[in-house]
């Protein structure tokens, strides 16, 4: 069974730009969960979605946004870069929606460079 | 609001060790507690997840206790290799939106 990709997995923007991502999750997961990794916050919980509705937000301001199709695979926008939102993006999905107690598996993120 | 705190922070121990990383988190109202691995680069790999009601999980030379009284979980690795050095991170989901709480991880480096 192929895990979750994400897709590009580098990406060097420059301020002021916009960006999307990509994350495909397990086959037959419908809950997609999107984080921020970075050295001196850890990991930061951005958005989850489910069944194409977004369930849960972070505390990230509104340039951070999201979207999930019909067969799960979801995107990530961000818009007007920032220095500060350089970082790994990390995508996790599972079988069902967060509290229901199924494991997160996550996919190898995209490293985002903002110059 | 839920804090998850793993201390040290990194930790280097001889081949053949055995070892227990510690999380503990401030909101006791858990659904979950999972432990990952991140290898440097790469995303992260679930090693195990204890339901609320559960004491404990195992997976070989793996086991994940939970005292969710105490605000505390562990994680035991037995007679640890080179190969387990990455950094190991836990996770709680708490409260209505059942939001993944991260620690900010232990870097484990195993010497040979």
């Amino acid at each position: 069974k192929a895990g979750v990709t994400q897709t590009p997995r580098y990406l060097i923007k420059t301020r002021g730009q916009q960006v999307t991502l990509s994350c495909s999750p397990i086959s037959g997961h419908r809950s997609v969960s999107w984080y921020q990794q970075t050295p001196g916050q850890g990991l930061q919980f951005l958005f989850e979605y489910f069944s194409e509705t977004q369930r849960n937000k972070g505390n990230f301001p509104g340039r951070f946004s999201g979207r999930q199709f019909s067969n799960s695979r979801s995107e990530m926008n961000v818009s007007t870069l920032e220095l500060g939102d350089s970082a790994l993006y990390l995508c996790a999905s599972s079988l069902e929606r967060s509290g229901a107690g199924t494991p997160l598996h996550f996919g190898n993120g995209t490293r985002l460079t903002v110059t | 609001k839920q804090e998850v705190t793993q201390i040290p922070a990194a930790l280097s121990v001889p081949e053949g060790e055995n070892l227990v990383l510690n999380c503990s988190f401030t909101d006791s109202a858990i659904y979950n507690l999972q432990w990952f691995r991140q290898d440097p680069g790469k995303g992260l790999t679930s090693l195990l997840l204890i339901q609320s009601s559960q004491r404990e999980q195992t997976s070989g030379r793996l086991n994940a206790s939970l005292d969710k009284s105490s605000g505390r979980s562990t994680l035991y690795i037995a007679a640890s290799q080179p190969g387990d050095s990455a950094t190991y991170l836990c996770a709680v989901e708490t409260g209505a939106n059942s939001k993944l709480t991260f620690g900010k991880g232990i870097t484990l480096s195993v010497r040979p």
